[in-house]
Order: structure tokens, then sequence, then C-alpha cells
């Protein structure tokens, strides 16, 4: 299965600023998937990010306080824009198996605090 | 529309004991189905996968799951639980197959276990 690279692995932000989350991964992939999980909760799909054209976003998520970038097969980043404290979560990406022979696979997470 | 639950939000059960962790499942076609373990401060992981054939699929550390397509569930069993086991579990469907369709989570598990 793939390997995912993301960072920052946590960050402490001011209200107000944005914070680029990056996910590197080792192969190349059609989709990617940026996905939230508030605390002490599930994970929540913000969207998924497709390659050479705009992402997809899932209800409740707009692109101007969620914007993504997939600029190759390789590499995405979500930036989590004029934050509030509301925004502290953990980020995570995930990219599908491969050939349908392995689950999908998911980065480390970005655990965000906004204060 | 696709969706996901887990009913049972807090489990507890005693070191050596056997565990079984419900999820349900809405979705119209066959599903793709999966369970994960989030441990604390930690990633997620893939315990096991179904996509079809046998519908006991057994998984790492100890774990499988039934899928029963008339009660649309995918129930999680471990004979004998050990206490690294506790962590959150969590359930999920993809909605169009592994190879590119989004997943849907439940609400999580969290498992403790007694000494």
């Amino acid at each position: 299965s793939a390997v995912i690279s993301q960072k920052p692995s946590r960050d402490i932000c001011q209200r107000g600023t944005s914070l680029t989350i990056q996910c590197q991964v080792d192969s190349q992939v059609t989709m990617m998937f940026w996905y939230r999980q508030q605390p002490g909760q599930s994970l929540t799909l913000i969207a998924t990010a497709n390659q050479g054209s705009e992402a997809t976003y899932e209800s409740g998520f707009v692109i101007d306080k969620f914007p993504i970038s997939r600029p190759n097969l390789t590499f995405s980043t979500l930036t989590v824009s004029n934050m509030s404290p509301e925004d502290s979560s953990i980020y995570l990406c995930s990219v599908p198996g491969h050939g349908g022979l392995s689950g999908y696979t998911f980065g480390s997470g970005t655990r965000l605090t906004v204060v | 529309a696709q969706s996901v639950t887990q009913p049972d939000i807090h489990i507890t059960v005693s070191e050596g004991a056997s565990l079984e962790l419900r999820c349900n499942y809405s979705y119209g076609a066959t599903p793709y189905l999966f369970w994960y373990v989030q441990s604390p401060g930690q990633g997620l992981q893939l315990l096991l996968k179904y996509f079809s054939g046998d519908t006991l699929v057994q998984g790492i550390k100890g774990f499988e799951a039934e899928f029963k397509r008339s009660q649309s569930s995918f129930n999680l069993r471990k004979p004998s639980v050990h206490w690294s086991d506790a962590a959150e579990y969590f359930c999920a469907v993809a909605t169009t197959g592994n190879q590119g369709g989004k997943l849907i989570f439940g609400q999580g598990t969290e498992l403790s276990v007694k000494p």
C-alpha cells in the first residue's frame, strides 16, 4: 500500500491566520481525500482532490475556507483559512489502495489548535 | 444516502474476554467495508476489509469481521481482548469501490479494557 508523509504533525495557530497542510505520497494516485476529525468525533470528508481539476467539496465545506491544491499525482495541500477555535481538529489525508487489494491509507494527521 | 452506524459509543471489556463491535451500513450497491483502529495520538490503521467473496474476513491483530447482507451489518470480533486493544474503532464504507470512492465513517466505538 501507499505511504503518505503528512506535515506538519501539529501546530498551534492564532485565530485569523491560515495553515497549509501537505501530503506527499510515494506513488501516483488519481484521487486524494482530505478529512477532518473534530475532538472526540469521527472523520468527516472535507473534499476530494483531483489532479488537474478543481477539488470536489462535501456539503458544509467551501473552497474559500479550505482551498486545496493538487499540482501532481503524488502531492496535495489543504489550507485552513481565517482560522477560528472551531477549526481545532485533526486533519488527515488519504488515498485509496491499489488494485482493490489494499484499503485506504491515511497520513499520520495534523493536529491543529487555534487559539 | 450512504451512512454507517456504530450503535455503541463506548464499550468496556475485561482482558481475555471476547469482543464484538457492531456496525450497520446503508448503501444501495455492493458495499466495500472497512474497519480501522485509532490508538490515542496515533493515525488510522486498517484492521480488515471486505470487498466480496467469503463473508467472514480475517484481519490483523487477531480480529475478524462478518458481513451479513440481510442485516446490513459488518460486526468486528475478537475472541480474546488484550490490554493493547484499547483504542477507538471505526467502521467505514467506500461509496463507489476501492478504486476511488470516498469513505464514509461511523461515529466510532471507544474500547476500554479492564485488567
